[in-house]
């Protein structure tokens, strides 16, 4: 049964700083891996999608990297603004349903 | 990219009650949807896959008497709680991939806020 874990559970950061978000899953055997923004009380919105033949995605500040046969994908923030303050999810799909990490919740302190 | 619709946002009903949760794709043919539920601090939880035009795939533990969903149509699939209960406060969320981009990014509806008192 896949598994998805994301490292740190919290990070709490100055603005401006560089961080890198964590996550691992158990079973290389996936279709792709999403990358998610959730703010409190709100849905999901799609940040990254990697395919699994890919080894990473950008989109302006991130930029998400996948190395399957290892299991794991960071999602790396570039100068990071309070705005960002949020939990982020990763998941990875088998091409049907998704299996969700616990995400990591994010402070960014102006 | 495309959009999945889910109504209401957020609803409070008395124990023991039914209510229903949509979840449309609003610019695309969905045949198969999510259901995810989410308790706070938690990260999303699969209950089931709704088919269009047939039974929908429940998750283990998942009681399917409880959690009714209909798919009748390429763009609509509902998620009804039946007799609810405190317990079943929760955020539910739906999403739904689009066929015709040929991957499977999905796209979440708002989600709901239900509170059962």
């Amino acid at each position: 049964k896949q598994e998805v874990t994301q490292i740190p559970a919290a990070l709490s950061v100055p603005e401006g700083e560089n961080l890198v978000l964590n996550c691992s899953f158990t079973d290389s055997a996936i279709y792709n891996l999403q990358w998610f923004r959730q703010d409190p009380g709100k849905g999901l919105t799609s940040l990254l999608l990697i395919q699994s033949s890919q080894r990473e995605q950008t989109s302006g500040r991130l930029n998400a990297s996948l190395d399957k046969s290892s299991g794991r994908s960071t999602l790396y923030i570039a100068a990071s603004q309070p705005g960002d303050s949020a939990t982020y999810l990763c998941a990875v799909t088998d091409g049907q349903n998704f299996v969700f990490g616990p995400g990591t919740r994010l402070s960014v302190l102006p | 990219g495309a959009v999945v619709s889910q109504h209401p946002s957020w609803v409070i009903c008395k124990s023991g009650t039914s209510v229903k949760i949509e979840c449309r794709s609003l610019d695309f043919q969905a045949t198969t949807m999510f259901w995810y539920r989410q308790f706070p601090k938690q990260s999303l939880m699969l209950m089931a896959t709704s088919n269009e035009g047939s039974k929908a795939t429940y998750e283990q533990g998942v009681e399917k008497d409880k959690f009714l969903i209909n798919h009748a149509s390429l763009t609509l699939s509902t998620l009804t709680v039946t007799s609810a209960h405190p317990e079943d406060s929760s955020f539910y969320i739906c999403s739904a991939s689009d066929p015709s981009t040929g991957n499977t990014e999905a796209f979440f509806g708002q989600g709901t806020r239900l509170t059962v008192v």
